[in-house]
């Protein structure tokens, strides 16, 4: 069955920190990846998605992914997080485009100042 | 450009009552979806529409949820009745079309609480 795995439900931390959210996704074929986040009272949005080409793919406000197909993973990167990154932020893929989104559990990021 | 617009964003029953849902979706976008968040979890999907057509209904319960889309634009989501578990937010996304996997863009959502 297709599913999605993220490694950490709750991650705090401090303003400058790096952040690295794991996504690793179940599926045999091929896929389009995507991260969403959504900020308190805010409805889900895109960050970045890939669909080909160069597996680092660049997003809003400084956000980055790395694909990794040997290792069926596509971990979201920031260098330097801010507070008003807090939020949850939810990996999700699609495979062979015709099923809609499956989405993974979520990460509720925690930024303290 | 307007978003996805879903009605109404808070709703608040007794188990066994009927409750529906609202969603507009951006103009332009045939493929509509609805999807089930619980708290602490992912958004699941209940149904898929392409136009008029439900082409993935293969999560919703039906016993109880009914979803129709009879133009191929505005869709409303039924829950009938109400059961304690049904508790969670229900979300509307649109997009362009499913066949090329793009973007999904989501409403607020519609909370219901059942007492």
């Amino acid at each position: 069955a297709q599913s999605v795995s993220q490694h950490n439900h709750h991650v705090i931390l401090s303003e400058a920190a790096s952040l690295e959210l794991g996504c690793n996704y179940s599926y045999g074929g091929t896929v389009n990846l995507f991260w969403y986040v959504q900020y308190p009272g805010q409805h889900l949005q895109l960050l970045l998605k890939y669909f080909s080409g160069d597996p680092l793919v660049k997003g809003i406000k400084g956000f980055e992914a790395e694909f990794i197909k040997s290792k069926f993973s596509f971990n979201l990167r920031k260098p330097s997080v801010q507070w008003s990154d807090t939020a949850e932020y939810f990996c999700a893929f699609s495979g062979g485009g015709a099923d809609g989104l499956t989405f993974g559990k979520g990460t509720h990021l925690i930024i303290q100042p | 450009e307007a978003g996805v617009v879903q009605s109404p964003r808070y709703k608040i029953i007794e188990k066994k009552q009927p409750v529906a849902f609202w969603c507009n979706p951006i103009s332009g976008h045939n493929t509509l979806y609805w999807y089930l968040q619980n708290l602490g979890q992912g958004p699941e999907l209940l149904i898929r529409y392409e136009n008029e057509e439900a082409v993935d209904d293969s999560q919703l319960p039906k016993d109880r949820f009914s979803a129709e889309r009879l133009k191929g634009v505005d869709s409303t989501l039924k829950i009938q009745p109400a059961e304690l578990g049904d508790s969670a937010v229900y979300l509307c996304a649109s997009s362009l079309r499913t066949s090329v996997a793009g973007e999904l863009f989501f409403g607020e959502g519609s909370r219901l609480t059942v007492l």
